[in-house]
């Protein structure tokens, strides 16, 4: 059974303060490593997409990276927008719509 | 404007009835998911579409039913056999990767509380 734990389950930075979440898994052949964002109310917003151990992605202030077990979100100098949930999930298996699972997410705060 | 939508955003039900909760998107996208998000927990599975007039259970499908009709449509029933449907409802659609993942992309949700 896959499984995705993600960690600290809620995180407070002050504006400027960098830091990184933890995204820890067991899969059976991953196909796929995905990163997203929720506001509050709203839809996940996809951020990444991840498949090889070592592979790393930047948007903005926003850094992921993979190994073969885990996977960080780096945040640099964050902004009280960057105050979200972060969500990771993956995705196993060779055939295509395959599903994802979720973790349970990190709620970040950033303070002004 | 590619994207996909929900309706309605916010939905009331009475115990007993059953509620339909719309999903449908103009990305062209093969895949179609419906998940359930509860308070302070991750995204559970709850029905998935690969391809039109074919869909498959996930993981927490007991209480719920689905269609898929069209390409573009993938419309969820909250039957009244559902024990505790108040939550929010996620739709995401994608299409297949070339030779890589599949990513999913989110619509707006849909909250439905019982009264």
């Amino acid at each position: 059974e896959d499984q995705v734990t993600q960690s600290p389950e809620a995180l407070r930075l002050q504006e400027g303060e960098s830091s990184s979440l933890n995204c820890s898994y067991t899969v059976s052949g991953l196909r796929g490593l995905f990163w997203y964002r929720q506001d509050p109310g709203k839809g996940p917003e996809f951020l990444f997409t991840l498949y090889s151990a070592g592979e790393e992605k930047e948007k903005e202030r926003l850094k992921a990276t993979l190994t073969k077990k885990e996977s960080f979100l780096h945040i640099t100098a964050p902004k009280p927008e960057d105050s979200a949930t972060y969500l990771c999930a993956v995705q196993a298996g060779e055939t295509s719509g395959s599903r994802l699972t979720f973790g349970e997410g990190t709620q970040l705060t950033v303070n002004p | 404007d590619g994207g996909i939508t929900q309706s309605p955003k916010y939905l009331f039900r009475k115990e007993g009835q059953n509620v339909t909760l719309s999903c449908e998107q103009n990305l062209n996208h093969d895949a179609m998911y419906w998940y359930r998000q509860d308070p302070g927990q991750g995204l559970r599975l709850i029905y998935y579409s690969q391809i039109v007039n074919d869909f498959q259970k996930g993981d927490i499908a007991e209480g719920y039913s689905v269609s898929r009709e069209k390409k573009e449509s993938f419309p969820l029933t909250v039957t009244s056999a559902q024990k505790n449907p108040t939550a929010f409802y996620l739709c995401a659609s994608s299409t297949p990767g070339l030779g890589g993942p599949d990513t999913q992309y989110f619509g707006p949700g849909t909250r439905l509380t019982v009264l």
